[in-house]
């Protein structure tokens, strides 16, 4: 069974890191057939999915076009977990941040099947 | 910011059926599978359907997915109090390099 467990601060003061940790157990972050995400969740944004890390013979990640200046998301093949790097954050980046495995069912289908607990950031100073 | 609409809120009596429906356009439900997500109140989301209309293993015939256009929809029969939660659809944009887009979330009620 494939579990996600997120661990990073629930507070950071504006225009420092979000930094959080997304640690995989029941599968590897170089799998071939899946992709791991940060999504996060504000009642003014509703769910909003931010960027992406995933293997096909060599590393690849997808920002959304929102935080695309912002956001760094990497793999740690050792530890077997990838992080998100939110930089110069602003009280707008409050929101209860998700980590989530999408498995790709075909070359046109996916779905986020596993998700972490959720981490509550809030930015304020 | 969503781009995705939903319904902010449906509710129906137990044992009674509800419909969620969520309004995209070409560029993501027109041309792109549909997942649905269920969100318990101070959980996190759990996929209920995915490629518009299959059921993940353990997720109960009572749930059901279709897709027509530029629509999905939601269904739930036989309503119960643990259904009571917040609906979710998500699907790609194919405008937005990849990017991955959820509606604006449904509210259940059961009466």
């Amino acid at each position: 069974q494939v579990q996600l467990q997120q661990s990073g601060p629930g507070l950071v003061k504006p225009s420092q890191t979000l930094s959080l940790t997304c640690a995989i157990s029941g599968d590897s972050v170089s799998s071939n057939s899946v992709a791991w995400n940060w999504i996060r969740q504000s009642p003014s944004r509703g769910l909003e999915w931010l960027g992406r890390t995933y293997y096909r013979s060599k590393w690849y990640n997808d920002y959304a076009v929102s935080v695309k200046s912002r956001i760094t998301v990497n793999p740690d093949t050792s530890k077997n977990h990838f992080s998100l790097q939110l930089n110069s954050v602003t009280p707008e980046d409050t929101a209860v941040y998700y980590c989530a495995r999408e498995l790709w069912y075909s070359s046109s289908s996916f779905a986020f099947d596993v998700w972490g607990q959720g981490t509550m950031v809030t930015v304020s100073s | 910011q969503s781009v995705l609409t939903q319904p902010p809120s449906v509710s129906a009596a137990p044992g009674q059926k509800v419909t969620i429906s969520c309004s995209g356009s070409s560029s993501n439900i027109g041309s792109n599978y549909v997942s649905w997500y269920q969100q318990l109140p101070g959980t996190a989301p759990k996929l209920l359907i995915y490629d518009n209309n299959k059921r993940p293993s353990g997720i109960p015939d009572r749930f059901s997915g279709s897709k027509s256009g530029t629509s999905a929809t939601l269904g739930i029969t036989g309503l119960q109090t643990g259904d009571e939660a917040d609906y979710y659809c998500g699907t790609w944009d194919s405008s937005l390099s990849d990017g991955r887009v959820f509606g604006t979330g449904t509210k259940v009620t059961v009466l």
